[in-house]
C-alpha cells in the first residue's frame, strides 16, 4: 500500500511569511508525528496526534508553530512569520496505533528554505 | 529525557567489510528502531527492537535493554549501504523518538 507522503516536496518562502505543510499518513493509521531535520540540530520531535488530539506538543520550538489534523487523517503543520532559523527538513511519521509502542513509517519531508 | 548517544560518528568501509554500529540510551525504553537515511533523505526503517535480536538478510541488530544499548551489524558490506544510519530511542506513552546523531557509512568499492 502506499506510504507516508508530504507535500510540498520543497518551499521555499521569505523571511516573515506563513506556510502550511501537509502530512498523508499511512491509511489506517491512528498515531502521527511530527519532526525536523536540520544541520545544526539533528532530528527534532515537534508534536505527536493520536487521532485527531495531541497529547504531546512539547517539541514545538514557538507559539508561531501549529498543527492540527482533521478526519484522524491529513495533518497540517503551519509556521507563522517564518524565519531563517525555521529552514530544515519537516518529517512526517505514522503509526498504527500507540496503544503500545510501535513502528513509525517516515514520509520523504518537505525541505523548508527561508530566505 | 532519554539521551541518545551512537558510535563511530563516521566509518569508511571497503566493500564486503562487516561492521558494528553502537547506539547508548541513558534510561529504560519501550521504543527503539533503527533507520538508514539515504542519499535522498529518506528514513527507511529497518528494526524495531526495544529487545531482543533480529535479522534481515546481510543486516541484524541486538538491544540489551537492561544494559542500555543496541548494536547494528552490517556483514559484507555494499556500496548501497552507504547512508547515514540512525538510531531512536522511546518511553513513554506517546511514541515521542529521540534520535541520536547519526553514524555515516560509506562504502568503497
Amino acid at each position: 500500500g502506499a506510504g507516508v507522503s508530504q507535500s510540498p516536496s520543497n518551499k521555499v518562502t521569505e523571511k516573515g511569511k506563513d506556510v502550511e505543510l501537509r502530512c498523508d499518513p499511512i491509511s489506517g493509521h491512528t498515531a502521527l508525528y511530527w519532526y525536523r531535520q536540520s544541520l545544526g540540530q539533528g532530528l527534532e520531535f515537534l508534536i505527536y496526534f493520536q487521532g485527531n488530539s495531541a497529547p504531546d506538543k512539547s517539541g514545538l520550538p514557538s507559539d508561531r508553530f501549529s498543527a492540527e489534523r482533521t478526519g484522524g487523517s491529513v495533518s497540517t503543520l503551519t509556521i507563522q512569520r517564518t524565519q531563517q532559523e525555521d529552514s530544515a527538513v519537516y518529517l512526517c511519521a505514522s503509526s498504527v496505533s500507540r496503544v503500545r509502542s510501535e513502528t513509525q513509517y517516515f514520509g520523504p519531508g518537505t525541505r523548508l528554505l527561508v530566505l | 529525557g532519554i539521551q541518545v548517544e551512537q558510535s563511530p560518528p563516521d566509518l569508511i568501509l571497503q566493500e564486503g567489510a562487516n561492521s558494528t554500529l553502537r547506539c547508548n540510551f541513558s534510561d529504560s525504553v519501550n521504543n527503539l528502531q533503527w533507520f538508514h537515511q539515504n542519499p535522498w533523505g529518506q528514513l527507511i526503517n529497518l528494526f524495531y527492537i526495544p529487545s531482543g535480536t533480529k535479522q534481515n538478510g546481510r543486516l541484524s541488530a541486538t538491544t540489551v535493554a537492561t544494559e542500555r544499548y543496541s548494536l547494528l551489524y552490517i556483514s559484507s558490506s555494499q556500496t548501497t549501504d552507504s547512508g547515514v544510519y540512525f538510531c531512536a530511542a522511546g518511553s513513554g506513552n506517546t511514541g515521542k523518538l529521540i534520535f541520536g546523531q547519526g553514524t555515516t557509512l560509506q562504502v568503497k568499492p
